[in-house]
């Protein structure tokens, strides 16, 4: 069983322009969560969505970022109009419904840089 | 608010040592908490979970307690290993449901020397 997928693992942006990281859970599991960790600060929680409904966005900016987690292929998560301060690397979780547990399994992180 | 902190922030030991780090969390109506460990460059590996109704969890060298009337909780590393060296973060799942958020701390950097 593969683990979590993020790709790209790296990804250069010039400010204004738009930045889609990927990521694809582990194979069975169907709640997927986008964190942040900014340099010298630590993980923020950004969004939490299950197959094709966003349950928990309390975490995303409230402009330009957006996440989806389509039916059918990995969930995205967009950063329109980049700046500076996007720079950071980004992590998905996933994990599967289980009352007696919620582990969350993380991918490698993208991390974006932003010119 | 829910607010995690973890000391030391940095800690150099020795091979063989036993060590024990510490994280607290301001609000002691939490749900579960993690233990996970971050390499350089690389994504987050569970190490540990404990819900909130138990005190203590083991997997080999590594065992982690929870006081959750204090808000604490450690992770104690037996006979360390340079392999041990890492980030270690704790983080709080604060709510059951649908909130399946985590809260962290910024993590103690450990480094075992050989």
């Amino acid at each position: 069983n593969a683990g979590v997928m993020q790709n790209p693992r790296h990804l250069v942006r010039r400010r204004g322009q738009e930045a889609r990281l990927r990521c694809s859970p582990m194979k069975g599991h169907s709640h997927v969560y986008w964190y942040r960790q900014l340099p010298e600060e630590g993980l923020k929680f950004m969004v939490y969505l299950q197959k094709e409904n966003i349950i928990d966005e309390s975490g995303m900016p409230k402009e330009r970022f957006s996440a989806e987690f389509p039916k059918e292929g990995p969930s995205i998560l967009r950063i329109q109009q980049v700046v500076r301060g996007d720079s950071a690397a980004y992590f998905c979780a996933s994990s599967y419904l289980d009352p007696s547990t919620d582990t969350q399994y993380f991918g490698p992180g993208t991390r974006l840089t932003v010119l | 608010k829910q607010e995690v902190t973890q000391i030391p922030a940095a800690l150099s030991v020795p091979e063989g040592e036993n060590l024990v780090l510490n994280c607290s969390f301001t609000d002691s109506a939490i749900y579960n908490l993690q233990w996970f460990r971050q390499d350089p460059g690389k994504g987050l590996t569970s190490l540990l979970l404990i819900q909130s109704s138990q005190r203590e969890q083991t997997s080999g060298r590594l065992n982690a307690s929870l006081d959750k009337s204090s808000g604490r909780s450690t992770l104690y590393i037996a006979a360390s290993q340079p392999g041990d060296s890492a980030t270690y973060l704790c983080a709080v799942r604060a709510y059951a449901g649908n909130n399946r958020k985590l809260i962290w701390g910024l993590g103690t950097s450990l480094a075992v020397n050989p």
